[in-house]
């Protein structure tokens, strides 16, 4: 079985862009979150995808959305990317939500 | 206070040493989680456990529920051990809630 895959692995954004990072969920998954990591913090959640709706949000602005497709993939979206948003972003798949986690290597974003 | 609370936040020890890390919460939770995050970022789910205690070669995990108190433990460390150990439980939303970590550095 596949693992859960990230793309893409660093990107590097001006301030007040756009961008979009992805992730493949493991097969068989079909919950996706999102983790926003600073650098020596843990993890904090955005927000968790399931059979391709929204079910649950941290304490994140509006500029952070997702999706998820019927495959269970996901795409996170930054909007007006600010200095304080770079950092390390992971992605983790489940099945339904309460099990096992599978993350992914993650996205490591510096906006400059 | 943060709901997920690791001890110590640095560690270095010497190769073959006995390691304990603790994790306390404020939160009920369904399940405690205990990962470990390398340099690169990836994240390896060690192990998920709600009672009890759990055993994967030289490491093992218990938990006390009633004092909301989790500790992994490593025996005869070895330098490939170094990492980040991070413990989270369970959120409201199906997320988890993680500590900061604790940075383990075995020494040859």
């Amino acid at each position: 079985e596949t693992g859960v895959t990230q793309s893409p692995t660093h990107l590097i954004k001006t301030r007040g862009q756009q961008v979009t990072l992805r992730c493949s969920s493991q097969s068989g998954h079909n919950t996706v979150s999102w983790y926003q990591q600073a650098l020596g913090q843990g993890p904090q959640f955005i927000f968790q995808y399931y059979r391709e709706e929204e079910n649950g949000r941290g304490n994140f602005p509006p500029r952070f959305s997702g999706l998820q497709f019927p495959n269970y993939s996901s795409e996170l979206n930054v909007n007006a990317l600010e200095l304080d948003d770079s950092a390390l972003y992971l992605c983790a798949s489940s099945f339904n939500t309460g099990n096992g986690y599978t993350f992914g290597s993650g996205t490591r974003l510096t906006v400059v | 206070k943060n709901e997920v609370e690791q001890s110590p936040q640095n560690l270095t020890a010497q190769e073959g040493e006995f390691i304990t890390i603790n994790c306390s919460y404020s939160v009920g939770i369904s399940a405690l989680h205990w990962l470990q995050q390398h340099p690169g970022g990836g994240i390896v789910s060690l192990f998920m456990l709600s009672s009890g205690k759990k055993k994967h070669g030289r490491l093992i995990a218990t938990i006390n529920i009633q004092e909301k108190h989790s500790s992994l433990h490593i025996t005869a460390s070895h330098p490939r051990d170094s990492a980040v150990y991070i413990c989270a439980v369970g959120g409201s939303q199906g997320n988890l809630i993680f500590g900061k970590g604790t940075k383990l550095s075995v020494k040859p």
